[in-house]
């Protein structure tokens, strides 16, 4: 089945420096759609960029994605860290071809910016 | 912004207690979702639904059963709660097309002592 693999457990950065955060999958399919949602303590999770179109850049909110199909991989980067990107990170992937109408996620990874 | 509420907020409820989790949502979605959230685990989903009537088997759906009464409400159901399903709940919503994002609720705790 489908799966996705995610930079494990947590990440902690100081305020400033870049962010990566690693996700590749797995699908028979071959017109995957990968999202990135972001959870913040106490909040809901929430869409935070999303993709179909291989080798082009999406952006949102200084995050930024490339679906990679070559390489199975869709990682998440920020130039700078801010201590307000800190909250949990999901990765997850929907199948074009298995029209199920889930989503499967990684296990997520937390992210912790400090001063 | 697409709404979803769940109820209640948090429960507390003993080994073989009875548990029902609502959600609603009132964004005319035709899909409709149960996850548990753990640690290590993540976002694990339990049920899902394309409308009312209908219930699709999710990937950790051992010790749960679930309704969609109508387009808005799917609610969750734990018939002999058990410790292992202390848990962190959220519902999601999306409407039918692929790339549509899901829309989760404020999500339920639910201690199983």
């Amino acid at each position: 089945g489908d799966s996705v693999t995610q930079t494990e457990g947590l990440v902690t950065l100081t305020e400033g420096l870049p962010v990566m955060l690693n996700c590749t999958y797995q699908t028979i399919y071959s017109n995957p759609f990968l999202f990135w949602y972001v959870h913040y303590l106490n909040e809901s999770p929430r869409l935070l960029l999303k993709s179909s179109t291989d080798n082009k850049r999406t952006e949102h909110q200084g995050f930024h994605a490339t679906l990679h199909k070559s390489s199975s991989s869709f990682h998440l980067q920020k130039s700078s860290a801010q201590l307000s990107d800190s909250a949990l990170y999901y990765c997850a992937l929907r199948n074009t071809g298995a029209n199920t109408g889930k989503l499967t996620f990684g296990h997520g990874t937390i992210l912790r910016v400090h001063p | 912004e697409a709404a979803v509420t769940q109820s209640p907020r948090n429960k507390v409820t003993v080994t073989g207690g009875n548990v029902t989790l609502s959600c609603r949502q009132t964004n005319s979605h035709n899909y409709m979702y149960w996850y548990r959230q753990d640690t290590g685990h993540g976002l694990r989903l339990i049920h899902y639904s394309y409308g009312a009537g209908n219930l699709q088997i999710g990937d950790v759906p051992d010790g749960y059963k679930a309704t969609r009464t109508t387009q808005e409400d799917f609610f969750l159901l734990l018939e002999l709660a058990s410790p292992s399903q202390t848990s962190l709940y959220f519902c999601a919503s999306r409407k039918g097309q692929n790339y549509a994002e899901q829309f989760f609720g404020p999500g339920t705790r639910l201690t199983v002592l």
